[in-house]
């Protein structure tokens, strides 16, 4: 079975923090892809990042960075200088092999950003 | 190019009752899912489609029922709501391949009373 745990479900920072979001997953598939969705108040998804599990490269996108880890089956998420515009849920998700289109979320952590 | 689109976006619907949310998608791509968003539970997998005239149930399937006719649509039936079925729902559709990337339409907030 699949799994996705966000242990955290609430975080609350001041503007400027640094904030890490965790994400373990579990799965005994070989191939599988971990995604990381945003959605604001305004309730859509928004698609953030996707990792395959062949790529255990670090990226950074401006004040986003994702650090994925096979050794200890995580995929954090960091925001450097958080921001307001930063407040809102965050998901992760796993997609394993088999052809199917299942995608698996964590509960969700809600980001909320101080002025 | 519109996306994933979905319709009404909110609805509010009495116990019983019957209702279809729509979900259309003009990007061409074979798999389409419907999810909903409950309270500290995260987003779960209803039903999807790997393609025309394929369904198949996902994690929570009871209550509801899809089928897809087309590539473009993938409409999710109520068949008599419960009061458990307030929620946000979600379609998304994907590529059958590489990269996976699921786009979501923008939700459905449905109020059973």
């Amino acid at each position: 079975a699949q799994k996705v745990t966000q242990a955290q479900t609430e975080i609350s920072v001041v503007e400027k923090e640094d904030v890490t979001l965790d994400c373990v997953y579990e799965t005994r598939d070989t191939t599988y892809y971990l995604f990381w969705y945003k959605q604001p108040p305004s309730g859509e998804l928004v698609f953030l990042i996707r990792r395959n599990s062949f790529d255990e490269q670090n990226e950074i996108s401006g004040r986003y960075s994702w650090n994925f880890q096979k050794s200890t089956s995580s995929f954090n998420f960091t925001i450097t200088a958080s921001q307001v515009v930063d407040s809102a849920v965050y998901f992760c998700a796993l997609r394993g092999q088999g052809g199917s289109e299942k995608l698996v979320f964590g509960k969700g952590m809600k980001l909320t950003v101080n002025p | 190019n519109a996306g994933v689109t979905q319709t009404p976006k909110f609805q509010v619907l009495k116990t019983g009752q019957s209702m279809t949310l729509q979900c259309a998608q003009d990007m061409n791509h074979e798999y389409m899912s419907w999810y909903r968003q409950d309270p500290g539970m995260g987003l779960r997998l209803i039903h999807y489609s790997v393609g025309a005239g394929i369904t198949d149930q996902g994690e929570v399937p009871n209550g509801y029922n899809v089928s897809r006719s087309t590539t473009e649509d993938f409409p999710l039936r109520l068949l008599s709501a419960a009061p458990s079925q307030t929620s946000v729902y979600f379609c998304a559709s994907s590529t059958s391949g590489n990269p996976y990337e699921q786009y979501f339409g923008p939700g459905t907030r449905l109020t059973v009373t």
